[in-house]
């Protein structure tokens, strides 16, 4: 069983509807990424969460620390939000990652 | 600021070859890693760096080795390339373990 793990793998959405990525880990942690890998292969950092909520332009990212859960929302969602979604744990400096969320927004 | 800078982008060798990946940041970042991505697996941590001098394994160190002699670069050398490496290899790089990393572009790497 991975470290981390996501749901869901694929989501296709309508542009405008509202999105919800979860993220689900095993372990202890001293921190939580959310990153956007772009159709193109680069990454972008998009949050680093290690107690609450994070909340940037149409983006928030939440945590529950005793759940050991995460939840990625996009709100108003856009065909440029088409990416993968990666989630990672961090444990002192190591960095376990999820296998990623594959969005599609259609027009 | 160019940020994360990998070089080559593209690779092919042979199995057997030895090369050398780079990776340089202009951001006097502590903390350097590199992860490989594989079709299916996410990212796994290859190595990471918290210091010049420092260095240690992450989950994936087999087959590869790292030296960090200066803040700024933090090249990852195969030692003899197997198929197995066919990889896309990402440098990330932040101020310490504990802040948002960034990524360099990628080099994608066939070995035959």
């Amino acid at each position: 069983k991975n470290e981390v793990e996501q749901s869901p793998q694929n989501l296709t959405a309508q542009e405008g509807e509202f999105i919800t990525i979860n993220c689900s880990y095993s372990v202890g942690i001293s921190a939580l990424h959310w990153l956007q890998q772009h159709p193109g292969g680069g990454i972008v950092s998009l949050f680093m969460l290690s107690s609450g909520k994070k909340k940037h332009g149409r983006l928030i990212a939440t945590i529950n620390i005793q759940e050991k859960h995460s939840s990625l929302h996009i709100t108003a969602s856009h065909p440029r939000d088409s990416a993968v979604y990666i989630c990672a744990v961090r444990r002192n400096n190591d960095m376990r990652f999820g296998a990623g969320t594959r969005l599609t927004v259609k027009p | 600021n160019a940020g994360v800078t990998q070089t080559p982008k593209f690779q092919v060798l042979k199995t057997g070859q030895s090369m050398t990946l780079q990776c340089a940041q202009d951001m006097n970042h502590e903390y350097m890693s590199w992860y490989r991505q594989d079709p299916g697996m996410g990212l796994r941590l290859i190595h990471y760096s918290v210091g010049a001098g420092i260095t240690d394994q992450g989950e994936v160190p087999n087959g590869y080795n790292v030296s960090r002699s200066t803040t700024e670069d933090f090249p990852l050398r195969l030692l003899s390339a197997a198929p197995s490496q066919t990889s896309v290899y990402f440098c990330a790089s932040s101020y310490s373990g504990v802040q948002p990393q960034h990524f360099g572009d990628g080099t994608r790497l066939s070995i035959l």
